[in-house]
């Protein structure tokens, strides 16, 4: 079975930088067929897609967050990780890591890291 | 606001059949797949649909999708009481795209 789990903190201070790490558990990270994904979901508000990578480093970023947003994998440990720099409150949000098929359908999701904002 | 538009609630009683509709235009869902998620509380959301109309393995046949023009439905036949939940559709335009969700309150 396909497991994805985040690690983070879980409290950012404003302009600080977030990292998340997602640990993949069940399934190769090299399949070319696969994107490995970051996605975010305010209280209360719906999903917003952050971005995702490949296995072979090829990245694609949401346009609102690209100038602050680097993603990065390491098959060897089966991770992969997401660097948001800047935060400010409006980047307060539950992450979620998720595995995106060929279609980039989310088949498997992570149970989510949830990240305050606050000095 | 998102890219596709969703109502944002729903409801049923046990038994019903009920619609969900996911409206977007002739640059995501038009020429696209549509998808559906569904997020019980407090949880992850989890793949419904995919391919307008596919079921990932393990989810009831009861849930069904559809794709005309610009918009894709979800229909759940049979509305049980654990079917109450967020119901998120989505696409892909060069990159993914959500629609605001739909909370489903079973009467």
């Amino acid at each position: 079975q396909v497991r994805l789990q985040e690690s983070g903190p879980g409290l950012v201070k404003p302009s600080q930088t977030l990292t998340l790490t997602c640990t993949v558990s069940g399934d190769s990270m090299t399949r070319d067929d696969t994107y490995w994904s970051w996605i975010r979901q305010h209280p209360e508000k719906g999903l917003e897609w952050i971005g995702y990578i490949h296995h072979s480093g090829r990245v694609s970023y949401s346009p609102s967050l690209k100038s602050r947003l680097f993603i990065s994998v390491d098959t060897s440990t089966k991770q992969f990780s997401l660097r948001l720099t800047s935060m400010t409150g409006a980047d307060a949000a539950v992450y979620f890591c998720a595995r995106a098929g060929s279609d980039r359908q989310f088949d498997f999701w992570g149970q989510g890291s949830l990240v305050a904002v606050t000095s | 606001q998102s890219v596709l538009t969703q109502p944002p609630s729903a409801s049923g009683t046990p038994g019903q059949n009920i619609t969900i509709s996911c409206s977007g235009s002739n640059s995501n869902i038009g020429p696209n797949y549509a998808y559906w998620y569904q997020q019980l509380p407090g949880t992850a959301p989890k793949l419904l649909i995919y391919r307008n109309n596919q079921r990932p393995s393990g989810v009831p046949d009861r849930f069904s999708g559809s794709k005309s023009g610009n918009t894709a439905s979800l229909t759940i036949s049979g509305l049980q009481a654990e079917d109450e939940a967020d119901y998120y559709c989505s696409s892909y335009v060069g990159s993914p795209v959500f629609g605001g969700g739909t909370k489903l309150t079973v009467l």
